[in-house]
């Protein structure tokens, strides 16, 4: 079981905007910036967002994240085929000295 | 262009020991926090173990605790992690990554390796 809590799954049909929730505790993101990664089977994760809602150079302004006390969501607007993939969010966590993954959400595009 | 090449992964029997390596290239290795990160068959991403500039402060998973050592050779722009007492659930593809100083994540991730405990 993750410490950070993510649905397993989400869907949306193209166009849809679609949202992906991360609920922690004051250990993690009650105190730390969340991080946000896109990743497809057999490549390398990609970074999507950072330090809670800051993308990175190159990541379309269609993904956009938020936070509040001790959960992060991610947003996906203006769905498309290639947003299929599996979503992590991710933060520092006091009590474990060390970073901690969300369990992971699977996106379907309808 | 940053890149990071696993290499290392492979079979090894539980109780086995197997050691990876992370080379990097195109940014100054030495300014950085590197990481590993894993992945099982059918699982998520779970974060191993990091290792500080300069390699005097190291973290890890409990699970990888006392059995798994992450150090780093500036010199050859090279992280490692020694994997002792391996266990079947330590299979999975291990990726190394770097910590970003100022955005704070992994910016960079390498390929991957797969490590497989089995007998």
């Amino acid at each position: 079981q993750s410490v950070l809590t993510q649905p397993p799954s989400a869907s949306g049909t193209p166009g849809q905007r679609v949202t992906i929730s991360c609920s922690g505790s004051n250990s993690n993101i009650g105190n730390h910036y969340v991080y946000w990664y896109q990743h497809l089977p057999g490549t390398a994760p990609k970074l999507l967002i950072y330090k809670n809602n800051q993308r990175p150079s190159g990541v379309p302004d269609r993904f956009s994240g938020s936070k509040s006390g001790t959960s992060a969501s991610l947003a996906i607007s203006g769905l498309r085929s290639e947003d299929e993939a599996d979503y992590y969010c991710v933060a520092w966590d006091d009590s474990l000295s060390g970073w901690v993954f969300g369990g992971g959400t699977k996106l379907t595009v309808l | 262009e940053v890149q990071l090449v696993e290499s290392g992964g492979g079979l090894v029997q539980p109780g086995g020991s197997l050691r990876l390596s992370c080379s990097a290239s195109g940014f100054t290795f030495s300014r950085y926090w590197m990481t590993w990160v894993r992945q099982a068959p059918g699982k998520g991403l779970e974060w191993v173990a990091n290792i500080k500039q300069g390699g005097n402060e190291k973290n890890y998973v409990d699970s990888a605790r006392g059995r798994y050592t992450i150090s780093r050779d500036d010199a050859k722009n090279s992280m490692y992690l020694q994997m002792n007492s391996l266990r079947v659930e330590d299979t999975a593809v291990y990726y190394c990554a770097r910590e970003a100083t100022s955005s704070g994540g992994f910016d960079y991730w390498g390929q991957g390796t797969l490590v497989t405990v089995s007998s």
